[in-house]
Formats: C-alpha cells, sequence, structure tokens
C-alpha cells in the first residue's frame, strides 16, 4: 500500500531564504509526482507535475525533483516570499489514483 | 481557463440531515475524483470515476455515502445522513486519465466546506 509522508510538517523561515520541502513514498511503482498548493480554506493548485521519466520539473521559482529508485521528491523554493506561505502537498500518481502526503505548512516572516 | 467547479462553496447542517455536493469537471476529462479532508490532514480518496464508471469506492463509507456521475460529466456526492465527523472540505477533480494508462496531471476544484452541527 502507498504511503506518502512530508517532511517537515511545519516551517518558519524569514523572507529571501531559500528551502526545500521533502517528500517519501513507499511504493516506487509510481507514475508521476505532483506538488500541490494549498491556501486555508481553499482547494488544492498544481504546481508541477514530474512524469515517471523525468527526473525534474522547473516552474519559476520553483524546482522540483524526482528519484523513484530512492522514493524521494523533493520541493526547491529559491528566494522566497511571503506570498508563498501556504501548505505544500505531494500526490503519488500510482495506476489509477493520487495518495497525498498530509502536507509542510510553510509561513514566510517579511 | 478551463477549471473544476464546486457547488456550494461552504453548507452547514445539522446532524442527522441529508446533504449533497455537485462537480462540474474540465471538459473532456475522463477521470474524476472525489476527496475529504480533514482539517491538518492530506486528502483521502472516496471516490473516483472513469467516465460513468466507478473505479475505487473502497474508502467511501457506503451506509450513509453515495456518489453518481449518470452521464460521465458533472458528479454528485451525497450525505444522508450526516454526522458530526463528516465535518471536512469535500474536494472535487479531474484529469484525462485513460482506462489502464498513467493518469494525468489533476486538477482540484475549490472544494466545499461541510460544517455539521
Amino acid at each position: 500500500k502507498q504511503e506518502v509522508t512530508q517532511i517537515p510538517a511545519a516551517l518558519s523561515v524569514p523572507e529571501g531564504e531559500n528551502l526545500v520541502l521533502n517528500c517519501s513514498f513507499t511504493d516506487s511503482a509510481i507514475y508521476n509526482l505532483q506538488w500541490f498548493r494549498q491556501d486555508p480554506g481553499k482547494g488544492l493548485t498544481s504546481l508541477l507535475l514530474i512524469q515517471s521519466s523525468q527526473r525534474e520539473q522547473t516552474s519559476g521559482r520553483l524546482n522540483a525533483s524526482l528519484d523513484k529508485s530512492s522514493g524521494r521528491s523533493t520541493l526547491y523554493i529559491a528566494a522566497s516570499q511571503p506570498g508563498d506561505s501556504a501548505t505544500y502537498l505531494c500526490a503519488g500518481l500510482g495506476t489509477y489514483k493520487y495518495i497525498f502526503g498530509t502536507g509542510t505548512r510553510l509561513k514566510v516572516l517579511a | 481557463e478551463a477549471e473544476v467547479a464546486q457547488s456550494p462553496r461552504y453548507k452547514i447542517t445539522e446532524k442527522s440531515q441529508a446533504v449533497a455536493f455537485w462537480c462540474d469537471p474540465i471538459s473532456g476529462h475522463a477521470t474524476l475524483y472525489w476527496y475529504r479532508q480533514i482539517l491538518g490532514q492530506g486528502p483521502e480518496l472516496l471516490v473516483q470515476f472513469q467516465d460513468e464508471s466507478v473505479v475505487d469506492d473502497s474508502q467511501l463509507p457506503k451506509d450513509r455515502f453515495s456518489a453518481e456521475r449518470l452521464k460521465g460529466v458533472d458528479s454528485t456526492l451525497k450525505i444522508q445522513p450526516a454526522e458530526l465527523g463528516d465535518s471536512a472540505m469535500y474536494l472535487c477533480a479531474s484529469s484525462l486519465g485513460l482506462r489502464g494508462r498513467p493518469t494525468f496531471e489533476a486538477f482540484f476544484g475549490q472544494g466545499t466546506r461541510l460544517t455539521v452541527v
């Protein structure tokens, strides 16, 4: 059974710092890994999708990598801003469904 | 830009009452998901449709929850009777998804926040 773990559970950093969020999964038989952002009381916004044939994806200040052999994915945020404050969720995409981690709550201090 | 539409955004109901949520996926998306997210936790899959067929409802409490996608487009999730523990965010998502193949990127709606009192 696929399990997804995110570390740390919460993170508070000063504005401008580069930071890394971690996601680990138990079953390497995943096809894709997707990172989402969730603001309080809102739905999920897709940030990056890494397909199984890829090792990383970049969008602006965000970079996500995937290492299926070790069961890990990381989300790198460069030059963090207060507007980046949110919960970040990763999800492993199996044959038919997504399994989510519990998220990392990020707070970027001005 | 195409979006997944959900309604209502917020719902307060008394326990033992019936409640229903509606979802309209992005046009052309064959796969539709209903997730439940309890505060502070990650979303948990309740039911997944491929077109009008249920692919996975193993985590759906079938004694009180039901879901349908009659024409393979929009979907309704119903709870009857509602219990206090059902208070959560109910999220709908859709993806292109092809049976037997890796699913594609998922897009989520804004969710319905349910409070049972």
